[in-house]
């Protein structure tokens, strides 16, 4: 069974920092891993995504990597912003054809970026 | 803009009711799912549907169901038979075939017992 976790469950920096988010997962037979972002009370937000086959995805100060046969993600946050505070999700599809495209998700890392 | 629509915001059930969450998208998607998130639990599949009148259960369906009859609509309807129904609810949508754009989210309904 897949299961994905997500560490810290917190964190909290200064503003300008650059920080990493950490996930990992147990199967390495996943289709794609997408990174999320939600601010409190909202839906989620999709940041990036990263096919199985590809190593790392880039947008604007976020980037995130992907190695599978390790079973790890991270995402990494440039001159972080307080506008950044939320918490991001990490999620994987798995590969299998019974899944029926559902996502596995972590439980989350809550982000406060403090001016 | 093409998008997931979930209707109302929020909503608040008294004890035996039976309440309807709704969720619309105009992304020509195949699938929809819905979520459930509580504080600490992350989000659980409740229910999900890769094409029109057919769905299936996801971790958590127990007191729940739902309908697939429009590929654009998927409402979720939280039954009397659900002890615990206070939560956000989150419906998604994505393509059939893993594909380059993922799962998108509608802004979610927070449900509340009374």
């Amino acid at each position: 069974k897949q299961e994905v976790t997500q560490i810290p469950a917190a964190l909290s920096v200064p503003e300008g920092e650059n920080l990493v988010l950490n996930c990992s997962f147990t199967d390495s037979a996943i289709y794609n891993l997408q990174w999320f972002r939600q601010d409190p009370g909202k839906g989620l937000t999709s940041l990036l995504l990263i096919q199985s086959s590809q190593r790392e995805q880039t947008s604007g100060r976020l980037n995130a990597s992907l190695d599978k046969s390790s079973g790890r993600s991270t995402l990494y946050i440039a001159a972080s912003q307080p506008g950044d505070s939320a918490t991001y999700l990490c999620a994987v599809r798995p590969g299998l054809r019974n899944q029926g495209g559902k996502l596995i998700f972590g439980q989350g890392t809550e982000l406060s970026v403090k001016p | 803009d093409g998008g997931i629509t979930q209707s109302p915001k929020y909503l608040f059930r008294k004890e035996g009711q039976n309440v309807t969450l709704s969720c619309e998208q105009n992304l020509n998607h195949d699938a929809m799912y819905w979520y459930r998130q509580d504080p600490g639990q992350g989000l659980r599949l409740i229910y999900y549907s890769q094409i029109v009148n057919d769905f299936q259960k996801g971790d958590i369906a127990e007191g729940y169901s739902v309908s697939r009859e429009k590929k654009e609509s998927f409402p979720l309807t939280v039954t009397s038979a659900q002890k615990n129904p206070t939560a956000f609810y989150l419906c998604a949508s994505s393509m059939r075939q893993p594909g380059e754009y993922g799962y998108t989210f509608g802004s979610g309904t927070r449900l509340t017992v009374v």
